[in-house]
């Protein structure tokens, strides 16, 4: 069983539209998760984490956790050309792991002018 | 304010060779985390270091990989006798405590390329 899951995508929205991002993880002792964007070539770079239950958003982007259902969401609203990457998702590790991330393999987003 | 800084940028390597890849963490940071990331795969732990201590290398190959970090200067990760195998993008991180509630950022990365 993979430890994160997501969607490898190529995941294609037109411009304007929203794009939805999904990962589920096995780690039911994760507290806080990390959205990070890589572009081809590029290092990972952070744009949002999350720890409670719930929404939380940052301009263009809303992170959703469930718990209990072990699953994790980035959407992203009005799509951008410039959106286009490699989204990953990064559960935290648990107890004494805590500083430890487990990415998955991510998932590639194409937005389409 | 420089943030994470890894040198070098690209690395060729003949197979056998020695790489060495070197990480300085942010000013006042003292905690060090190593992660390859494999084509078409995504990132994974490879070890955490404090200043002078080996905390966690979980994630590093048994043999021909080792790591250190000094009092003084950046962290080293070292490869012996490399192999195509070991073609990858390496990234760190750092933080001035153990673990991170916010996330981690990531230097710009060593891209390693053994032919």
């Amino acid at each position: 069983q993979k430890e994160v899951e997501q969607n490898s995508g190529p995941l294609s929205v037109p411009e304007g539209a929203i794009a939805s991002l999904n990962c589920t993880y096995s780690d039911r002792g994760s507290q806080s998760f990390f959205w990070y964007r890589q572009y081809s070539g590029k290092s990972p770079e952070l744009i949002m984490f999350i720890y409670s239950n719930g929404d939380k958003e940052d301009g263009r982007f809303t992170a959703q956790l469930n718990k209990a259902s072990q699953y994790v969401s980035l959407l992203i609203r009005d799509s951008q050309p410039s959106d286009s990457a490699t989204y990953l998702c990064a559960p935290q590790g648990s107890g004494g792991s805590n500083y430890k991330l487990t990415f998955g393999k991510g998932t590639l987003l194409t937005v389409n002018p | 304010n420089a943030g994470v800084m890894q040198n070098p940028r690209h690395l060729v390597r003949r197979r056998g060779q020695e790489a060495r890849l070197r990480c300085s963490p942010m000013k006042g940071h003292s905690h060090v985390y190593w992660y390859r990331q494999l084509p078409e795969e995504g990132l994974k732990f490879m070890v955490y270091l404090q200043k002078e201590n080996i905390i966690d290398e979980s994630g590093m190959p048994k043999e021909r990989f080792s790591a250190e970090f000094p009092k003084e200067g950046p962290s080293i990760l070292r490869i012996q006798q490399v192999v195509r195998g070991d073609s990858a993008a390496y990234f760190c991180a750092s933080s001035p405590s153990r673990g991170t509630n916010y996330g981690y950022t990531f230097g710009s990365g060593t891209r390693l390329t053994v032919v």
